[in-house]
């Protein structure tokens, strides 16, 4: 089955710089890569994904990237704030089979 | 929609102890899912279902855990006997399809502490 690896387990930026987390992925059939953002005692919720057909999507200050040759993608975040600490899962997935997903980075902003 | 639903928010039993966790999924959405969140293993799927029939169980521990979906409104998670490395959140989620394009929705989750 599929494998998702990422890293940093933790992350901490000064506020307005940027972050990165990567992950890496084992099956190279899956085409769908979604980042969910968990706040402090919240639920995790969706923030952005990618399809395989496309190798970079950006919404604001958030940007994904994708490289299926090497099977890993990442996420970029741009002037951090203070309300971007939480915890990022990246997940992977292929046709309509389940998300797996990765074990987290938990990003704090340093004021 | 008021979203997914779930109860109890928190759990604290003692080892041996029956726990049940309920979940109402979106209306309309085809697809729940069961989740186990701890510091040391993240996000683990448990057991999802599609239609309210179940899909894929490799993610559920052991014998002790069943999960049922009677209908489409309704799941339940089942921990007997429980014991202490069971303490975790619980999410159940849905979504109206898998995998691609299919968002994931969590409840708030169910935070089980067995003492």
């Amino acid at each position: 089955g599929e494998n998702v690896e990422q890293h940093p387990s933790t992350l901490s930026v000064q506020e307005g710089d940027s972050a990165v987390i990567k992950c890496t992925y084992s099956d190279s059939a899956s085409n769908y890569f979604p980042w969910y953002k968990q706040e402090l005692g919240k639920r995790p919720q969706l923030i952005i994904d990618i399809r395989s057909n496309v190798g970079e999507k950006k919404d604001q200050r958030i940007a994904v990237t994708l490289n299926k040759t090497a099977k890993h993608f990442s996420l970029h975040i741009t002037e951090t704030q203070p309300e971007d600490s939480a915890v990022y899962f990246c997940a992977a997935s292929r046709g309509n089979e389940k998300l797996t997903f990765g074990t987290g980075t938990r990003l704090t902003i340093i004021p | 929609d008021a979203g997914v639903i779930q109860s109890p928010r928190h759990e604290v039993t003692e080892m041996g102890q029956e726990v049940t966790l309920r979940c109402k999924p979106i209306s309309g959405h085809d697809y729940l899912f069961w989740y186990r969140q701890t510091m040391m293993r993240g996000l683990e799927l448990l057991i999802y279902f599609n239609n309210n029939v179940p899909i894929d169980d490799s993610g559920m521990p052991e014998d002790r855990f069943s999960a049922k979906m009677p209908n489409a409104s309704f799941s339940t998670l089942k921990i007997q006997p429980s014991e202490p490395r069971d303490s975790a959140v619980y999410f159940c989620a849905s979504s109206r399809l898998a995998g691609v394009s299919g968002e994931l929705f969590f409840g708030e989750g169910s935070r089980l502490t067995v003492l």
